[in-house]
């Protein structure tokens, strides 16, 4: 079983949807859960960080973490055509570092005007 | 703020030719790393240093050399390279090894034929 599962996509959906991306991880230790965005031909920015379990708001944005199913989410309220991207989660323990990050291969969304 | 620059954006070699991609950050960051990203397998940590005189293997560092003599500085060499190495290669730093984002540059697209 790989340690972080995520639906590679693509996922298409109309301007102004809310939008669900998800992660699914293995490893109990993981404490520490980012979503980056990717946009084609740049490098990955990222977009929520978070610490353990709970939700966390920014703007249009709101990251929820799981930990007792193992389950990271991505919510887009309101999506634009300039949210079309690659969507990475990534994650790792409270004893690792940026060398231990463990990554999903990423979700491509499309936004349709 | 340029933030992390990576040169070449592109570069194209012919299999056994040797070749340094630069990567430098203006963001005092003691945390640099190298990635590659292929299609179906995400990213993968190449090598990467917490700060000047000090590097480290990470899951992938077969074939590539790394030296960090500034802070700023953080270059990936191949010495003879291999068609398995046709890849997009990210660099990316941090402030510290622990509780800090990655900051990722724009990415070189290297061929090996």
């Amino acid at each position: 079983q790989k340690e972080v599962e995520q639906d590679p996509g693509p996922l298409s959906v109309p301007e102004g949807a809310i939008v669900s991306l998800n992660c699914t991880y293995s490893n109990s230790a993981f404490q520490y859960f980012m979503w980056y965005r990717q946009y084609s031909r740049k490098g990955p920015e990222l977009l929520m960080y978070t610490y353990s379990s709970g939700n966390k708001e920014d703007g249009r944005f709101t990251a929820q973490v799981d930990k007792s199913s193992k389950y990271i989410s991505l919510f887009i309220r309101d999506s634009q055509p300039s949210d079309s991207a690659t969507y990475l989660c990534a994650m790792r323990g409270s004893g690792g570092g940026a060398d231990g990050l463990t990554f999903g291969k990423g979700t491509h969304l499309i936004i349709q005007p | 703020n340029a933030g992390v620059t990576q040169t070449p954006k592109f570069q194209v070699l012919k299999t056994g030719q040797s070749m340094t991609l630069q990567c430098a950050q203006d963001m005092n960051h003691e945390y640099m790393s190298w990635y590659r990203q292929d299609p179906g397998m995400g990213l993968r940590l190449i090598h990467y240093s917490v700060g000047a005189g000090i590097t480290d293997q990470g899951e992938v560092p077969n074939g590539y050399n790394v030296s960090r003599s500034t802070t700023e500085d953080f270059p990936l060499r191949l010495l003879s390279a291999a068609p398995s190495q046709t890849s997009v290669y990210f660099c990316a730093s941090s402030i510290g090894r622990y509780n800090s984002p990655l900051h990722f540059g724009n990415g070189t697209r290297l061929t090996v034929t």
